[in-house]
């Protein structure tokens, strides 16, 4: 089983809908990221969390919610989708600061389509 | 932290080493450099990060310039499954400072 899972995998919805993806990871790590990548470019962060308790803004938030419901689990919420948010959406997670070798840990991805 | 720059794209033929570069030149002290790499769509997969020294492992050689303005990832025998993009990242390590990732040099390694 992949250690950061994102569900669904792919989504097609229709402008106006609320739609929520799901990650859950089994790594342990506090720090949680959603990033968004559109096509021929990199990837941007939307929202991070350090814990459950707290929740962080990253470039591009507007748009967007989260909820950090347990340390394994990070939600990204698009209350009322448009067709711009056609992208796809990866969860990562990390460590603590200082541990390890610092790196990310993405999931696999969840493709969104807006129409 | 500091802005990168790298080329958009690079070919390699297929056993010959790959060598990428990567500007960082307003890159702080504390600041490490990382290398990803994403295939296709998938999440990105971490390579080999470096403050200093060049490091080595099983993926990849990092060779980071003196001055620290500059670095190259090198994949020894490049094959085609390296072909991907690759993504270029400096921040601190010891911080919450967070990973921004721009847009990569496309690899194709060729037949």
């Amino acid at each position: 089983d992949a250690d950061v899972t994102q569900t669904p995998r792919n989504r097609i919805t229709k402008t106006g809908k609320r739609i929520m993806l799901e990650c859950s990871q089994t790594k342990g790590h506090d720090r949680m990221y959603w990033y968004r990548q559109d096509p021929g470019l990199g990837l941007r962060l939307i929202y991070y969390s350090f814990d459950v308790k707290d929740i962080n803004k990253g470039e591009i938030s507007d748009g967007y919610s989260v909820s950090r419901q347990a340390q394994a689990k990070f939600s990204l919420s698009l209350e009322s989708a448009i067709p711009n948010q056609t992208a796809l959406y990866f969860c990562a997670t990390r460590g603590e600061a200082g541990v390890g070798t610092g790196e990310l840990f993405f999931g696999e991805g969840s493709r969104l389509t807006v129409l | 932290d500091a802005k990168t720059t790298q080329p958009t794209s690079m070919d390699c033929a297929e056993g010959r080493a790959a060598n990428l570069p990567c500007n960082h030149s307003t890159i702080s002290g504390n600041e490490y450099v990382y290398w990803y790499r994403q295939i296709h769509s998938q999440g990105p997969q971490y390579i080999i990060h470096g403050l200093k020294n060049n490091e080595t492992n099983e993926m990849a050689s990092l060779i980071i310039t003196e001055d620290r303005k500059s670095s190259t990832l090198i994949l020894p025998h490049a094959t085609l499954r390296d072909t991907a993009v690759y993504y270029c990242i400096v921040r601190a390590f010891h911080t919450g400072n967070q990973f921004y990732f721009g847009t990569g040099t496309s690899l194709t390694v060729i037949p």
